[in-house]
């Protein structure tokens, strides 16, 4: 398959252990955030959101964490799947109002059998 | 199904062409997106509509010109004047309201013959 990225950062987890990426955002005043799954040679996946009022909001197997403080942002996976295997980025939308998301570099999650 | 349609998968262009790179979307949204993806980096954005009839110039415009004549539609067109082409494109398209999910297609990956 096509490499989105050749030089991430990468992750490589024990299938049915527990995922922890994280992301370090900019921009102090970036008030809503979001996590994508890109598989390799297709487009983002829509994982999970988070608004800059809340500190943790739970889906489907995933976690988001945001840390302000720190300008911090993580994405929990349990129990990760080989299907879980892509590379992770997180987005911030800077501009109150507007729709122009900022994307992170991306981590690249590997899952040993 | 709802989706975001990209056309086509692959696009090889010569020396001094334009090409145009198709993006459809039957979701009704407002909004659409293009971004440039190259390896080692996260998503970069070019254009962004907001409603028909209107468009803004994103981070890496130079090179690159779109339209929005339709809702459904935001074609992006490589120009002759944008140096290095070769490049995985993203489109996307989110409702225009505050704190939405941009939701994307499967890509164009564009190469220079």
């Amino acid at each position: 398959g096509e490499s989105v990225g050749l030089h991430l950062p990468t992750l490589s987890v024990q299938e049915g252990d527990n995922s922890i990426i994280n992301c370090a955002y900019s921009n102090s005043a970036s008030d809503y955030f979001i996590w994508y799954k890109q598989e390799s040679g297709k487009g983002p996946q829509f994982i999970i959101d988070i608004r800059s009022n809340m500190d943790k909001r739970q889906g489907q197997r995933v976690t988001v964490l945001l840390n302000k403080t720190v300008k911090h942002l993580s994405l929990q996976i349990a129990a990760t799947q080989p299907g879980d295997s892509a590379v992770y980025f997180c987005a911030e939308n800077p501009i109150q109002g507007a729709q122009k998301l900022v994307f992170g570099q991306g981590t690249r999650l590997t899952i040993n059998p | 199904d709802g989706g975001i349609t990209q056309s086509p998968k692959y696009l090889f262009r010569k020396e001094g062409q334009n090409v145009t790179l198709s993006c459809e979307q039957n979701l009704n949204h407002d909004a659409m997106y293009w971004y440039r993806q190259d390896p080692g980096q996260g998503l970069r954005l070019i254009y962004y509509s907001q409603i028909v009839n209107d468009f803004q110039k994103g981070d890496i415009a130079e090179g690159y010109s779109v339209s929005r004549e339709k809702k459904e539609s935001f074609p992006l067109t490589v120009t002759s004047a944008q140096k290095n082409p070769t490049a995985f494109y993203l489109c996307a398209s989110s409702y225009y309201r505050v704190n939405q999910p941009q939701h994307f297609g499967d890509g164009t990956r564009l190469s220079i013959l």
